[in-house]
């Protein structure tokens, strides 16, 4: 079984101060993670994934998410965050290559 | 690269009739798409599996005689709402499955505003 936990329903934060959305995962295999953002009435839009290799994955639009085995975490973050960067973020994982397992999603309000 | 349409982006139907919603992928062949449903600040929820050539997979508490599913080709699959009714109105999201490497990536449409009313 896999599941993901995005254990905040809303993340506020200034514009220009970093930001950090939070993804735990649960999966019986090798975990593959992705971060999707999605803007109203939109479909999702492809941030960034972990597939193998290095930790630290840079995506899209200047974010980044660090792969963390031992907390099994996939934070998504960005180090100055932007009034456009307000959107729903989900983060997804899957251990097959088969549909993907989403998290709740996290819905993000960057304030000017 | 790897982009995938949907059509009609929105559709207004009246209760009991039926509402089809195609999703294809325009530069890449996909034997396998997905369909997802999406309410009102909630996640997306996996309804089915479309497999080209073969009968869609369902997931549990989906009603397959409701929400018909035919991949007819390597780009096209279609989700057919059945007998539509108000409880039906949702956001209907495909993703197409794109092989390459060692995981086999989905690409997503842009969603189906449905409305039943």
């Amino acid at each position: 079984a896999q599941s993901v936990a995005q254990p905040e329903d809303q993340v506020n934060v200034a514009e220009g101060n970093p930001l950090t959305v939070k993804c735990t995962y649960s999966v019986s295999g090798n975990p593959y993670l992705f971060w999707y953002v999605q803007y109203p009435n939109r479909g999702l839009q492809f941030l960034l994934k972990y597939i193998t290799g290095d930790n630290l994955v840079k995506g899209s639009y200047g974010f980044e998410a660090e792969f963390n085995k031992s907390q099994t975490s996939f934070h998504l973050k960005k180090p100055s965050a932007l009034v456009s960067d307000s959107a729903l973020y989900f983060c997804a994982v899957t251990d097959s290559g088969y549909a993907l397992n989403f998290g709740k999603g996290t819905s993000l309000l960057v304030t000017p | 690269g790897a982009v995938v349409s949907q059509h009609p982006s929105r559709v207004i139907c009246k209760s009991g009739t039926s509402v089809k919603i195609e999703c294809r992928s325009l530069d890449f062949q996909a034997t396998t798409m997905f369909w997802y449903r999406q309410f009102p600040k909630q996640s997306l929820m996996l309804m089915a599996t479309s497999n080209e050539g073969s009968k869609a997979t369902y997931e549990q508490g989906v009603e397959k005689d409701k929400f018909l599913i035919n991949h007819a080709s390597l780009t096209l699959s279609t989700l057919t709402v059945t007998s539509a009714h108000p409880e039906d109105s949702s956001f209907y999201i495909c993703s197409a499955q794109l092989i390459a490497g060692p995981y086999n990536e989905q690409f997503f449409g842009p969603g189906t505003r449905l409305t039943v009313l």
